[in-house]
């Protein structure tokens, strides 16, 4: 089964741009691994962020962009705001199977 | 606006079936466009896909969890289910049922496995 890695955890200043990334094991991340973003909050339910690599949710602010990066996927914040301090996951489908990554905790200080 | 409620028993004895059921308002569950999920997390833990269904009937498992999942819908109640067997320990998470590509998920159950 693949493995996809995320940073465990990274630190941005408010203002501050900073790029997660979502590697998969089994070799470049492209479109057809459909990445998807989740964002979560303490005690709260995940919500989609991006979406198929780069489609943003509605609720979600324009200052978070999908893409893919390197070989990866990537999420990037510009101009972090206290309020994205949470647990960034990915996703990525290997033909209909799903694998999360372990999680990326941001912290914005 | 499409709403998911997950509902089922929060406590299951060790060994037997844990059995959840996403109800969906708000839309139908018959869209060929979408698949539907099963997510977990063990508290203090990541994410964890559980599988997904299309419409179609088509459906995927996590490989590590396939000889214990089953994921079915009714149409006619418009919801989908999830069962997992021989539970254990380790399977004592929160579990959210899901439409990802529309942000759409269930505030989550948990589902304590006792001895």
């Amino acid at each position: 089964q693949a493995v996809v890695t995320q940073e465990p955890s990274l630190t941005v200043s408010p203002g501050g741009t900073v790029t997660l990334t979502c590697d998969s094991s089994t070799g470049p991340v492209t479109t057809g691994h459909y990445p998807y973003w989740f964002q979560q909050k303490p005690g709260q339910a995940p919500r989609t962020l991006i979406y198929e690599t780069s489609n943003r949710r509605s609720w979600a602010p324009g200052r978070f962009a999908g893409s893919l990066l390197g070989g990866k996927a990537a999420l990037t914040l510009s101009g972090a705001q206290p309020e994205d301090e949470a647990e960034y996951y990915c996703l990525l489908s290997y033909s209909g199977i799903r694998v999360f990554g372990g999680g990326t905790k941001l912290t914005v200080l | 606006q499409l709403q998911l409620q997950e509902s089922g028993p929060g406590l299951v004895k060790s060994s037997e079936t844990l059995s959840l059921t996403c109800g969906v308002s708000g839309g139908s569950i018959r869209s060929s466009s979408y698949f539907w999920s099963w997510v977990r997390q063990p508290p203090g833990k990541g994410l964890e896909w559980i599988g997904s269904m299309f419409y179609s009937g088509t459906t995927y498992y996590n490989p590590s969890l396939k000889s214990r999942v089953t994921i079915s819908v009714d149409t006619s109640k418009n919801q989908f289910s999830l069962k997992l067997s021989s539970v254990t320990a380790a399977d004592t998470a929160v579990y959210y049922c899901t439409r990802p590509s529309s942000d759409s998920w269930g505030q989550g159950t948990l589902v304590t496995v006792s001895s």
